[in-house]
């Protein structure tokens, strides 16, 4: 159980585009769902927090205009990046949790994003 | 602010023997829960061992156990009988249960790679 898809695993694009990367709960009602930033060889980044059918919670210095994030069921988040740029090609991960405090964050595979 | 620190950057163990990856935290929340996670090169996230603050036996998982030291604020993990499959990069995260502004949010450690050799 606690299996946690994102699509596309991988994406290339041209600069100024908007790549839209999708997160699914499986097999549970995600209240809660994280967005993650990771660079080669680092620790993750939260970017943003979401909670289903409000909005997006950004950690401070994440543009949300730039990282869009809508948490439209319980089973489903995305991540938009307008406009993208070459300096945001990154690991972008996504992870889900029933909502209690003390429940576990299950993560998905996650999305290399590289932008030309 | 809470914080993780991991203070191995990489790891070497020899195939069969045991590691112990180190973590300690800060926080003055007395509520809190620890998580291990594991990412090989693939890039997933594996949940692998969580310890709640208030547990009072050390955690186990399978060939993973979690030291948990209160007072002195550690919690390390524990590999058993490693794996040439064990080598990945390990993270140690915290969250705080009291804090329901921000739900579970994890704030994770910088990582520690580990190399089991054959």
């Amino acid at each position: 159980g606690a299996v946690v898809s994102q699509h596309p695993s991988w994406v290339i694009c041209k600069s100024g585009t908007s790549v839209k990367i999708e997160c699914r709960s499986l097999d549970f009602q995600a209240t809660t769902m994280f967005w993650y930033r990771q660079f080669p060889k680092q620790s993750l980044m939260l970017m943003a927090t979401s909670n289903e059918g409000s909005k997006a919670t950004y950690e401070q210095g994440v543009e949300k205009d730039k990282f869009l994030i809508n948490h439209a069921s319980l089973t489903l988040s995305t991540l938009t990046v307008t406009s993208a740029h070459p300096e945001d090609s990154s690991f972008y991960i996504c992870s889900a949790s029933g909502g209690f405090v003390e429940e576990t964050q299950y993560f998905g595979p996650g999305t290399r994003l590289l932008v030309l | 602010a809470q914080k993780i620190t991991q203070t191995q950057p990489g790891m070497f163990v020899q195939e069969k023997e045991a590691v112990t990856l180190d973590c300690t935290y800060d926080t003055s929340d007395p509520s809190y829960g620890l998580f291990w996670y594991k990412q090989p090169s693939s890039g997933e996230m594996i949940f692998l061992i969580y310890q709640g603050s208030y547990d009072q036996q050390n955690a186990t998982e399978g060939r993973y156990s979690l030291n948990f030291q209160k007072a002195r604020k550690s919690a390390n993990l524990v590999i058993s009988a490693s794996q040439l499959g064990d080598s990945a990069m390990y993270f140690c995260a915290m969250s705080l249960l009291s804090d329901m502004e921000y739900g579970n949010k994890l704030v994770f450690g910088a990582g520690t790679i580990l190399r089991v050799k054959s």
